[in-house]
């Protein structure tokens, strides 16, 4: 089982601010097969990001997704109010894991 | 519009069994297959496998075999999860959500329904 473990487990920023949210795999997941998810409270999870950098449909270009191989990055430009929110990688390239979460938070 | 709807919240005790359901709508049911999630309260998402709409295979990760059973009805369009001899760590959300057939992503997701087990 590809085991993902996301970095850090909360950020703390302003509105405005840059964030940087990392997601590292435990083995290689192939054909990037990586998505990027946001989940606020008392919602489903919202797919932001597939293929390790393609963006969903509706997804503002602030959100962008990078990497390959063990190592993705999930950036958000500039926060808007709305993107504080829990966000979570999933690999499906070898059944399907998720990892533990990033919190992002209002400073 | 591509649209999941979940059954409403259930509130069962320990040792009785519960059906959840999934039906969707706007697209053609039998060419994206299921996944179900769960997500224990204040805890992150886990996958807990996936049926062929096609064929009505289920597949079952680490951890959700035995209890866990996914079941289809294609003449309505719904996808079931049934969860037998409850426990108080069965407490979660459940949410479906659909593989794109092109993408292999879950792109759509069901609103979730809470189960609830307490004597």
């Amino acid at each position: 089982e590809i085991v993902l473990t996301q970095s850090p487990g909360t950020l703390s920023l302003s509105a405005g601010e840059r964030a940087t949210l990392s997601c590292r795999a435990s083995q290689s997941v192939s054909s990037d097969y990586l998505a990027w998810y946001q989940q606020k409270p008392g919602q489903a999870p919202r797919l932001l990001i597939y293929g390790a950098s393609s963006r969903a449909t509706g997804i503002p270009d602030r959100f962008s997704g990078s990497g390959s191989g063990t190592d993705f990055t999930l950036t958000i430009s500039r926060l808007e109010p709305e993107d504080f929110a829990v966000y979570y990688c999933q690999q499906y390239s070898s059944s399907r894991t998720f990892g533990q979460g990033t919190k992002v938070e209002i400073k | 519009q591509v649209q999941l709807v979940q059954s409403g919240s259930e509130l069962k005790k320990p040792g009785a069994s519960v059906k959840v359901s999934c039906k969707a709508s706007g697209y053609t049911f039998t060419n994206y297959a299921m996944n179900w999630v769960r997500q224990a309260p204040g805890q992150g998402l886990e996958w807990m496998g996936w049926i062929n709409t096609d064929t009505g295979n289920p597949t079952y990760a680490q951890g959700f075999t035995g209890r866990f059973v996914f079941s289809l009805d294609t003449s309505v369009s719904t996808t079931y999860l049934q969860i037998s001899s409850l426990k108080a760590e069965d407490t979660a959300v459940y949410f479906c959500a659909r593989t794109n057939i092109a993408t292999a992503v879950n792109d759509y997701w069901g609103q979730g329904t809470l189960v609830t087990v307490s004597s």
